[in-house]
């Protein structure tokens, strides 16, 4: 079975740093472009972050561009997220997710098809 | 960047009835759209892909439509297990952006 554990989360100051980690059971990160995903207090989903699956690409949210940075290390399996000059309204439930592509009409098509359960990040004095 | 657009924000239905939510794009996707469910203290689950895919598992009472802007949600007959919120998200850029969401509460 395909699982993704995130870990991490906490509370923590304006201005403060956390790294968050997420940990791939039953298939290959390295296979796999990953996102980072979050969910504020009364708010939608937001797409935070993604990685290719080399590594060698990475992509940002524009509010959090130049702050938080994704990277991987595919010999523990394992996706990250560091997040610096935390703010208040950075303060969600994180999610990783695995983004499969299935083709469709001969096409490649993106979906985030495993999810972990979420860690928690408060950002607060 | 392109914005995902749902409406409506909320809805209040009955059991049995026919849901349809919907959401645009602010720019041509083709059929790069998916669509999530969640419930609370859950994380997302993949309903549909590709605009029109149904996931392996996911109940026929789920059926997705449309192409380009403008995208369908559609749940033939409500269910219980199926109050929570939906959202729609586009892959056809790498920033894989989520609408708002769509909130179906029990009438």
């Amino acid at each position: 079975e395909e699982q993704l554990v995130e870990s991490g989360g906490g509370l923590v100051q304006p201005g403060g740093s956390l790294r968050l980690s997420c940990t791939a059971s039953g298939f290959t990160i390295g296979s796999y472009f990953m996102s980072w995903v979050r969910l504020a207090p009364g708010k939608g989903l937001e797409w935070v972050s993604g990685i290719s699956g080399s590594g060698g690409s990475t992509y940002y949210e524009d509010s959090v561009e130049g702050r938080f940075t994704i990277s991987r290390d595919n010999s523990k399996n394992t996706l990250y997220l560091q997040m610096n000059s935390l703010r208040a309204e950075d303060t969600a439930i994180y999610y990783c997710a695995k983004n499969n592509i299935v083709v469709v009409s001969a096409q490649d098509h993106s979906c985030m098809d495993v999810w972990g359960t979420g860690t928690a990040v408060t950002v607060s004095s | 960047d392109i914005q995902m657009t749902q409406s409506p924000s909320s809805l209040s239905a009955s059991v049995g009835d026919r849901v349809t939510i919907t959401c645009r794009a602010s720019q041509i996707i083709s059929s790069y759209l998916n669509w999530y469910q969640q419930k609370p203290g859950k994380p997302p689950k993949l309903l549909i892909y590709a605009a029109s895919t149904l996931q392996s598992g996911v109940p026929s009472r789920f059926s997705g439509s449309g192409s380009g802007t403008d995208f369908t949600l559609t749940i033939s007959s409500l269910q219980p297990e199926d109050f929570a919120t939906y959202y729609c998200q586009q892959s056809y850029f790498h920033s894989r952006t989520f609408g708002q969401g769509t909130k179906v509460e029990i009438k």
